[in-house]
């Protein structure tokens, strides 16, 4: 079955830190690979997405960056973090099956909380 | 653009009721249309997945139906219980978007009183 792990669970970093955030996926190949923030009170927003190794499309002009260096791994990064980068970040998966088999749905993984202080 | 509403923001029911929540999207050009459920502080975890082609989906006392043309969708919770104290969110996923992106509501909290 496929699985999806994301860590680490929760984050504090001070302003102006680095980041690095990893998420892999088993028990799939080639899925598309996503990357969401959920600031408190507010609604999921795409951050990333990725179609394939290397390929990395960025929804929203930010402080972060990610890249996908391996078929089932996803990380997000940045260099200087700043205070309103903190927010859940959470991780998922979707895949399109063969003709005739569906379209699976998006799977999410348990997400990090990140708080920059 | 697609934009997702989901009312009401907040539900409190006391358990055993049924109950319904709402969601509602501006294009009705969607390949699919999940709904997902929420602790705090947690992960989203999916409860219903229905295909544009499909009218409803059921999962235990979960029923989502779906409503292309109107762009309308309801989740359906029968016999409500403490343990389905959660925020529920739909998405769905635009049509002929190569991305595969999911856009969402906001979400409804529900709490479930014992």
């Amino acid at each position: 079955s496929q699985t999806i792990h994301q860590w680490p669970a929760t984050l504090v970093q001070p302003v102006g830190s680095p980041l690095s955030l990893e998420c892999t996926v088993e028990g799939t190949s080639n899925p598309n690979l996503y990357w969401y923030r959920q600031a408190a009170g507010r609604g999921l927003q795409l951050l990333f997405y990725s179609v394939g190794i290397g390929q990395i499309s960025s929804e929203v002009p930010q402080n972060l960056s990610a890249s996908r260096p391996q078929d089932r791994q996803f990380i997000l990064s940045s260099k200087k973090l700043l205070l309103s980068d903190s927010g859940f970040y959470l991780c998922a998966w979707s895949i399109w099956a063969a003709l005739g088999r569906g379209n699976y749905g998006y799977t999410f993984g348990s997400g990090t909380r990140l708080t920059v202080v | 653009k697609q934009e997702v509403t989901q009312i009401p923001a907040a539900l409190s029911v006391p358990e055993g009721e049924n109950l319904v929540l709402n969601c509602s999207f501006t294009d009705s050009a969607i390949y699919n249309l999940q709904w997902f459920r929420q602790d705090p502080g947690k992960g989203l975890t999916s409860l219903l997945l229905i295909q544009s082609s499909q009218r409803e989906q059921t999962s235990g006392r979960l029923n989502a139906s779906l409503d292309k043309s109107s762009g309308r969708s309801t989740l359906y919770i029968a016999a409500s219980q403490p343990g389905d104290s959660a925020t529920y969110l739909c998405a769905v996923r635009p049509w002929m978007d190569s991305s595969y992106k999911l856009i969402f509501g906001s979400g409804t909290r529900l709490l479930v009183r014992p």
